[in-house]
C-alpha cells in the first residue's frame, strides 16, 4: 500500500528566511503525482504545487519550489523569502497515474510557524 | 465566483442525534469527495462519487453515508451520532479528466463535529 510520510510535525522559520519540509513517499507504481498543499487555520486546504513522476525536472512556483528525488522517493518543499501568510499545515499527498478513485494519500502534515 | 461550500462551520450535538453535513459547490465539478481529518493528523478519504447517482466508499470506513442527487450537492448524514465521530470532516471536488491526467481538488472549509 502507498504511504506517505512527513517526519517533521513542527517547523519554525524567520521572516524572509528559507525552510524545507520534507516527505517521503512508498510505492511500488512507476508513475504518479506528487502535491503540497497548504492549510491555513480555519481556512480552505489549497494546492501550493504539483509534480507529475515523469518530470525529471523539479517543479517551481514563485517562492515555492520542491526537491524531487524519485529513486530516493523523497519530496521536499523549500518556501524562500517566508512571509507571515505562509504560516499553515502543509500536507505532501500523493496520487497515482490514472489512479481510479483520484484519491489523495496524505502525510500527517508539517505545521509551520513563521516568526517575525 | 465558483467555489464549495460547507454547512455548518461548527457544530455540538449529543449522542444518538441524526445530522447531515452539507457540501456544496459552484464549479460543476463531476467528482466530490469526503475526507475526515482528525487533529494533526492525515486526511482520509471516506466517500467519494463520481457523478450524479454514483457513491462509494473511500479508504477509511465510516458509519456515514452519502447521496449524490444533484451534481452540485454531496450531502453526509450520520443517522446516530457518537462521539468517535468527533473530528473535523473535509468536502472536496475536482474536474473529471482523461486518464493519466492528474485532477487538481478543491476543498471546502471544513465542519468541525464534536458529539457529546
Amino acid at each position: 500500500a502507498q504511504t506517505v510520510t512527513q517526519s517533521q510535525p513542527e517547523m519554525s522559520v524567520q521572516e524572509a528566511e528559507t525552510v524545507t519540509l520534507s516527505c517521503t513517499y512508498d510505492t511500488s507504481e512507476s508513475d504518479y503525482y506528487l502535491f503540497w498543499y497548504k492549510q491555513p487555520p480555519s481556512r480552505q486546504m489549497i494546492l501550493v504545487i504539483r509534480q507529475e513522476a515523469y518530470k525529471q525536472q523539479n517543479a517551481t512556483e514563485n517562492r515555492f519550489s520542491v526537491n524531487f528525488q524519485k529513486a530516493a522517493k523523497s519530496f521536499s518543499l523549500k518556501i524562500s523569502d517566508s512571509q507571515l501568510g505562509d504560516a499553515a499545515m502543509y500536507f505532501c499527498a500523493y496520487n497515482p497515474y490514472g489512479g481510479s478513485q483520484g484519491n489523495l494519500i496524505f502525510g500527517k502534515g508539517t505545521k509551520l510557524s513563521v516568526k517575525p | 465566483e465558483a467555489d464549495i461550500y460547507q454547512t455548518p462551520r461548527y457544530l455540538v450535538i449529543g449522542t444518538g442525534k441524526k445530522i447531515t453535513l452539507e457540501c456544496s459547490q459552484t464549479m460543476g465539478h463531476d467528482k466530490m469527495y469526503w475526507y475526515q481529518q482528525d487533529p494533526g493528523m492525515e486526511l482520509h478519504l471516506i466517500h467519494y462519487s463520481y457523478g450524479v447517482n454514483s457513491t462509494e466508499k473511500g479508504d477509511l470506513s465510516s458509519e456515514s453515508t452519502v447521496s449524490r442527487i444533484r451534481t452540485e450537492h454531496f450531502p453526509l448524514t450520520l443517522e446516530s451520532a457518537r462521539p468517535s465521530h468527533t473530528s473535523q470532516y473535509l468536502c472536496a471536488s475536482s474536474e473529471s479528466t482523461p486518464p493519466n491526467s492528474y485532477n487538481e481538488q478543491f476543498f471546502g472549509p471544513g465542519t468541525r463535529l464534536t458529539v457529546l
